[in-house]
């Protein structure tokens, strides 16, 4: 099974500030990374598909990179919206997929 | 505007069972392959099961194999999750996501329904 793991688990960071979460597969993935946007009491988001694909409607500020193992992804400029938890997923496997186990982004 | 609702949940015994459905509409559903996704309270996002578009494979995490069926009728729209042998860690929010493929890549979750509560509980 492909094991995708996240870091940091959480994160604190203020408005306008550049942040980036990191999410590694526990083999190669190619580039068949996903990452989400979960708000509390809310269902998932999708921001980003094939590593760096950009979700339409999704504002610009949202992007991602990676491949192989290692995958990231960065909010150029953090609005007050974004402070929510974020996902990846690997589809390498798909149907049989895996997400990694999220990070907190969280207001300073 | 496509939409998924999921309905069915609710607080059942160890050991119990329940079924869960998702209402698909604004998509071609017979079209897309469908997913259930679990959130325990708290924690983070667990795949649980996937179905083809047509029905004829499913896909099941270990976590729930022998014990959860994946099922849909395209012709209702709909899309079912049987839950039988419930057991405490079986509680969790319960998504439904549809899978979007396009050329080269395998697979996102591009839409998902909002949830619905399973309790497992004595």
């Amino acid at each position: 099974d492909i094991q995708m793991t996240q870091s940091p688990s959480s994160l604190s960071a203020s408005v306008g500030d550049r942040v980036t979460i990191t999410c590694r597969a526990s083999q190669s993935i190619r580039s068949y990374l996903n990452w989400y946007q979960q708000k509390p009491g809310k269902a998932p988001k999708l921001l980003i598909y094939a590593a760096s694909s950009l979700q339409s409607g999704v504002p610009s500020r949202f992007s991602g990179s990676g491949s192989g193992t290692d995958f990231t992804l960065t909010i150029s400029s953090l609005q007050p919206e974004d402070f929510a938890t974020y996902y990846c997923q690997q589809s390498y496997s798909s149907p049989l997929y895996t997400f990694g186990q999220g990070t907190k982004l969280e207001i300073k | 505007e496509v939409q998924l609702v999921e309905s069915g949940g609710g607080l059942v015994k160890p050991g119990g069972s329940l079924r869960l459905s998702c209402a698909a509409s604004g998509f071609s559903f017979s079209s897309y392959d469908m997913n259930w996704v679990r959130q325990a309270p708290g924690k983070g996002l667990e795949w649980v099961s996937s179905i083809t578009s047509g029905g004829s494979y499913i896909y099941d995490a270990d976590s729930v194999k022998g014990r959860f069926t994946i099922s849909r009728d395209n012709a209702k729209n709909s899309l079912y999750l049987q839950m039988n042998s419930l057991r405490d860690e079986d509680t969790a929010v319960y998504y439904c996501a549809r899978a979007l493929y396009t050329s080269g890549f395998p697979g996102r979750f591009d839409y998902w329904g909002q949830g619905t509560l399973v309790t497992v509980s004595s």
